[in-house]
């Protein structure tokens, strides 16, 4: 089984739609948990941290459930710009040094 | 003003040379890492210094050499490049916080190609 696993998609959605997506992990000891983005042939970039209570930021919101291990994206109002493949970012077990990333979720917003 | 700085952003080289790749970080980091990101959008971690020390060594052939200098460097050399060693190459680096928290900040990238 892959550390993390997500739905490669793509999700392709109009403009001002939401749009939400899951990732799953296998450890069940991994702490912390990261929402990446990253852009054709451009580098990953943090887009959120994901905190046990959930967090919102701007249009962009996560949620991690433990119990079921998995965290989730959800992206409000989308905009062109939100097009972009989101990687699902995990450490591995109580290393923080290690993160897992997994293979990414592309999202197309067309106009 | 780039955190996060690699040489060369591609490279083409024939099988069977030698390369190295450069990274500098100016975000005051104590740990850098380099990372492979294949055909296939896997990105995974190679290595990783902390403080000129090696604290992470996955699974890597031996032809995967990394050098930190000083903490705001870390460099990869490759020896007798396999077509198998076409990549993007990623260099990050990241300050460990009391929290445990690691967001990692990455550089551009090289391409390499293997002819």
């Amino acid at each position: 089984r892959k550390e993390v696993e997500q739905d490669p998609g793509p999700f392709n959605v109009p403009e001002g739609a939401t749009v939400a997506f899951n990732c799953t992990y296998s450890n069940s000891a991994s702490q912390s948990f990261f929402w990446y983005r990253q852009d054709c042939r451009k580098e990953p970039k943090l887009l959120m941290s994901v905190y046990s209570s959930g967090n919102e930021d701007g249009r962009f919101t996560a949620q991690l459930n433990r119990a079921s291990q998995y965290i989730s994206l959800l992206i409000r109002d989308s905009k062109l710009s939100d097009s972009a493949t989101y990687l699902c970012v995990v450490n591995k077990g109580s290393n923080d040094y290690k993160l897992s990333f997994g293979a990414g979720t592309t999202v197309t917003v067309r106009a | 003003d780039t955190a996060v700085s690699q040489t060369p952003k591609y490279l083409v080289t024939q099988m069977g040379n030698d390369k190295s790749i450069k990274c500098e970080q100016n975000l005051g980091h104590d740990t850098m890492y380099w990372y492979k990101q294949d055909s296939k959008k896997f990105l995974k971690i190679m290595f990783s210094y902390n403080n000129k020390e090696l604290i992470i060594n996955e699974t890597v052939p031996n032809r995967f050499s990394p050098k930190s200098p000083d903490k705001a460097h870390l460099n990869l050399h490759i020896n007798s490049l396999e077509l198998g060693d076409s990549a993007v190459y990623f260099c990050a680096s990241s300050q460990v916080g009391l929290q445990g928290s690691n967001e990692q900040f990455f550089g551009p990238g090289t391409r390499l190609t293997v002819l």
